[in-house]
């Protein structure tokens, strides 16, 4: 099946720093790709929607100034937690598709990265 | 905006037992009910319904979607410590990108923590 890599698998940082997470997709060129947040012990929530060449949408009650994604290439996404605190600790999943919705398969999940903030 | 909710949030069983989890979910253009499975990364696929009364199986797993209910449930029979894990149920939604083309984005239940103890 298609693989999709996310890098780093886990970062700590200082509060106020930037980081960047990248999610690729190694065998398929992903026109859109989606980028998770989940907090212990709670499910997956979407933050935004990556799509190739345009703008991310984002969900309700996420600051696009404070998650920037850039999708600027078919097998590369980045999302970058900028000026993260504390509460931005979490572990961030991407996930990556071909095309139009079609069955299961056609989306599939980075391994995660684990973000804490000191 | 779609809805999914999970019961029980939480289950603690011993090995053997069998175990039904539930899902039931509100979204519009209906296309598909996913589940999977979440040990400490990110989720892996399970199954993919999509009509109701056809029960898909896979080892010790099966699932069963009700579209009338809006209802779906994922078994696990002779359950082992290694089914341990968040069970998560979620409905892909439609995204229209800048080209006008519809992709899927998911939307998760809570998950259900399985605990199976030896």
């Amino acid at each position: 099946g298609a693989v999709v890599s996310q890098h780093p698998s886990r970062v700590i940082c200082k509060s106020g720093t930037s980081v960047k997470i990248e999610c690729r997709s190694l065998d398929f060129q992903a026109t859109t790709m989606f980028w998770y947040r989940q907090f212990p012990k709670q499910s997956l929530m979407l933050m935004a929607t990556s799509n190739e060449g345009s703008k991310a949408t984002y969900e309700q009650g996420v600051e696009k100034d404070k998650f920037l994604i850039n999708h600027a290439s078919l097998t590369l996404s980045t999302l970058t937690v900028t000026s993260a605190h504390p509460e931005d600790s979490s572990f961030y999943i991407c996930s990556a598709t071909a095309g139009v919705w079609r069955s299961n398969n056609e989306q599939f999940f980075g391994p995660g990265t684990r973000l804490t903030v000191l | 905006e779609d809805k999914v909710v999970q019961s029980p949030l939480s289950l603690v069983v011993h090995e053997g037992d069998t175990v039904t989890l539930n899902c039931s979910y509100e979204v519009t253009n209906f296309r598909s009910l996913l589940w999977y499975k979440q040990e400490k990364k990110a989720p892996t696929f399970l199954f993919m319904l999509t009509s109701s009364g056809i029960e898909k199986k896979s080892g010790r797993l099966s699932s069963i979607l009700d579209k009338k209910e809006l209802f779906s449930i994922l078994n696990i029979t002779a359950t082992q410590t290694g089914d341990s894990a968040v069970y998560l149920c979620a409905v892909p939604g439609r995204v229209a990108n800048a080209g006008g083309t519809s992709y899927g984005k998911l939307t998760f239940g809570q998950g259900t923590i399985l605990t199976v103890h030896p």
